[in-house]
């Protein structure tokens, strides 16, 4: 069954600091790895797309990591603002169905950022 | 502005009585699903289409209806709403169904049955 679990379920943390989000995913086969931000009461926006040839990608302050052997991702936040306060959801892309459960979603972690 | 547009933002209805939740995008997208959000069970999704006409299960679609007459809309519909759809939904639409370009999201309909 596919999967993609991440943790912390929620993080606070003090405006200025850095922090770490952990995606871990069992889908198979995989196509590629999304990080949406998600503010509350609004729909996710994507921030970085992984493929499995790539290790490393920036947006700006976030910089996402995927490791396609151990099937883990990580997004970490530089130097994080208020306005990073929201949702992180881990999407994961793949399976054997084009359809239906082409994607597979985490539950998301829940990201407060205090002054 | 590339978008997906849903309404109502909002709905408080009774249980039995039709609704429908409007969807619509302005990309020319072939693939649109719905989605609903509940408290530390993420996206689930409801129903997916893969074009004009094609419509199909997703997970959760007990309860729910859909539609694809053009390629822009996707309306949901709930029969007979009961208090156990009261969620957050989402409309997404993208390219192709694995999302290589991305899915774009509406801003949510917050539904609450009572």
């Amino acid at each position: 069954k596919n999967q993609v679990e991440q943790s912390p379920q929620s993080l606070i943390i003090l405006e200025g600091k850095n922090c770490t989000l952990q995606c871990n995913y069992t889908v198979s086969p995989f196509s590629n790895l999304r990080w949406y931000k998600q503010d509350t009461g609004r729909g996710p926006v994507s921030l970085t797309i992984m493929t499995f040839s790539e290790n490393t990608k920036s947006n700006g302050r976030y910089t996402a990591t995927l490791d396609a052997d151990t099937k883990q991702s990580s997004l970490h936040i530089t130097a994080s603002q208020l306005s990073d306060s929201a949702s992180y959801i881990c999407v994961v892309s793949g399976g054997m169905d084009t359809g239906r459960r082409a994607l597979t979603f985490g539950s998301g972690t829940r990201l407060q950022v205090q002054p | 502005e590339a978008q997906v547009t849903q309404n109502p933002r909002y709905l408080i209805t009774v249980t039995g009585k039709k609704l429908t939740v409007t969807c619509s995008q302005n990309m020319n997208h072939e693939y649109m699903s719905w989605y609903r959000q509940d408290p530390g069970l993420g996206l689930r999704q409801i129903y997916y289409s893969m074009n004009v006409e094609v419509t199909d299960k997703g997970d959760v679609p007990e309860g729910y209806k859909v539609s694809r007459k053009e390629k822009r809309n996707f309306p949901l519909i709930l029969e007979s709403p009961s208090p156990n759809q009261t969620s957050l939904y989402f409309c997404a639409s993208s390219k192709s169904p694995r999302g290589r370009d991305g899915y774009t999201f509406g801003s949510g309909t917050r539904l609450t049955v009572v």
